[in-house]
């Protein structure tokens, strides 16, 4: 098993110009989210989704935007880029049952850079 | 928001040597979960611990919860070099579902 995978590793852009982080996981989990990290303040969540067709905003959603299409796909898109976007990216994703305690399963991140 | 707020900020210890890291909440949770991220790469689960749970083992692991206290402990036995890295603790935020909120982490560095 592949896991959550996550493309690209790393990305330079200017700002204002857009483009779309991919994530995929191959767990059939339900939940999937966004995280950013940034020196000393964590992980902060950014959107998430409990299934294809819903999402909701997380901690920190101002300037992102995804969809949830399938299961498996949960791309999240910067629509005008600025340097207060440049972070590490992280994906994640878990089940859902009740049965299961709820742990994340994260990609390997993306190193994303707005200059 | 951050909930969690781990302490130390760092820690440097020898080899063989215990770490102990702490991390301290605001609001009550149904669990909290502790992640180990090696540098460059992502996050990996460790160990959830559940409110009504004090004390949980996992191998060299072992975590504690006082809800009272709104705080939890990690401790790591008998360190070695590969144990380097960052530690979170999380807990479950406000809203359900599985979104979790991170602590700033403590960096482990264990020296041969």
């Amino acid at each position: 098993n592949a896991g959550v995978t996550q493309t690209p590793k790393f990305q330079v852009l200017k700002t204002g110009q857009s483009m779309t982080l991919q994530c995929a996981q191959d767990m059939n989990h339900e939940y999937m989210s966004w995280y950013r990290q940034d020196p000393g303040m964590g992980l902060r969540l950014i959107h998430y989704s409990v299934g294809a067709g819903i999402t909701d905003q997380g901690e920190v959603p101002n300037g992102y935007n995804v969809s949830r299409s399938t299961t498996e796909d949960f791309p999240l898109r910067l629509l005008s880029a600025a340097p207060s976007q440049t972070s590490v990216y992280f994906c994640a994703s878990s089940s859902l049952r009740k049965s299961t305690p709820g742990e994340l399963f994260f990609g390997e991140g993306s190193r994303l850079t707005v200059l | 928001s951050q909930q969690g707020e781990e302490d130390p900020q760092a820690l440097s210890i020898q080899e063989g040597e215990n770490a102990t890291m702490n991390c301290s909440y605001k609001t009550s949770i149904n669990n909290l979960q502790w992640y180990r991220q090696n540098s460059g790469r992502g996050l990996v689960h460790l160990i959830l611990i559940r409110s009504n749970e004090r004390e949980k083992h996992s191998g060299r692991l072992r975590v504690t919860l006082d809800t009272s206290k709104k705080s939890s402990s990690l401790l790591i036995t008998a360190s070695r070099a590969a144990d380097t890295a960052s530690y979170f603790c999380a807990t479950d935020a406000t809203g359900g579902y599985n979104n979790l909120i991170f602590g700033a982490g403590t960096r482990l560095a264990v020296h041969p």
